[in-house]
């Protein structure tokens, strides 16, 4: 059992388009964190969120943190091609030494 | 600088088998990290090791599985008896350090992970 359910699974999208990928869970967590993933690479850190209701914004891609901490969002204005990838998002919990990871979205931009 | 590595890319294997995956961290990072990511599923949580701490083995699904992490440095994943079930990539991430408290933001630096095949 996933502690954090990402929806969607899988999204393809046309160059230009916004989308948004959320991350849910019935949990709290302390902090949450999104990461890219390519192919035959490990995952790589794009933000960390640690209030309730922050939001970050970086350049296209803003990310907010559920007001109660249990829930988060990506949202990409005008994708681009080079934003195709798996999109993770993980959350930590106090006390645990680890972080748990969502299912995962797999966003294809096509030119 | 170098980033974290791991070795082999790839490794196919018989079942029965026993296999090693090595991750080199980041020089200077005292927390080490293995996942498993399989297909079409997020990454699990294996085992962490922090400086000389004892490692928190709680994400091993079971006694075949064990990491050994050598001055500090170097860690070494064994799968014992492999079966197809354990065929994923298997991936090593290290940080600076682990933050105590309620706050954590250590950023985890991830290797290119290890493909593992049980044929």
């Amino acid at each position: 059992t996933q502690l954090l359910e990402q929806s969607p699974q899988f999204l393809s999208i046309q160059e230009g388009e916004n989308l948004t990928v959320y991350c849910n869970s019935s949990s709290v967590f302390s902090s949450l964190q999104w990461y890219r993933q390519e192919p035959g690479e490990g995952p790589v850190l794009l933000v960390t969120v640690v209030t309730g209701g922050e939001v970050k914004k970086l350049k296209r891609l803003t990310f907010q943190f559920g007001d109660a901490r249990k829930d988060s969002s990506l949202h990409i204005t005008a994708a681009q091609t080079g934003d195709t990838g798996l999109y993770l998002c993980a959350g930590v919990m106090g006390g645990a030494n680890n972080l748990f990871f969502g299912t995962g979205t797999r966003l294809t931009v096509i030119p | 600088g170098a980033g974290v590595s791991q070795s082999p890319s790839n490794k196919v294997t018989e079942k029965g088998k026993d296999v090693e995956l090595r991750c080199d961290p980041i020089s200077g990072h005292t927390a080490l990290y293995w996942y498993r990511q399989s297909l079409g599923q997020g990454l699990e949580f294996l085992i962490y090791f922090q400086g000389n701490s004892a490692p928190d083995k709680s994400g091993l699904p079971s006694d075949r599985f064990s990491a050994e992490r050598t001055g500090g440095s170097v860690s070494t994943l064994t799968i014992q008896r492999t079966q197809q079930e354990d065929s994923a990539v298997y991936l090593c991430a290290s940080s600076l350090f682990r933050s105590s408290g309620y706050l954590s933001t250590d950023t985890q630096y991830f290797g290119p992970g290890t493909r593992l095949t049980v044929l």
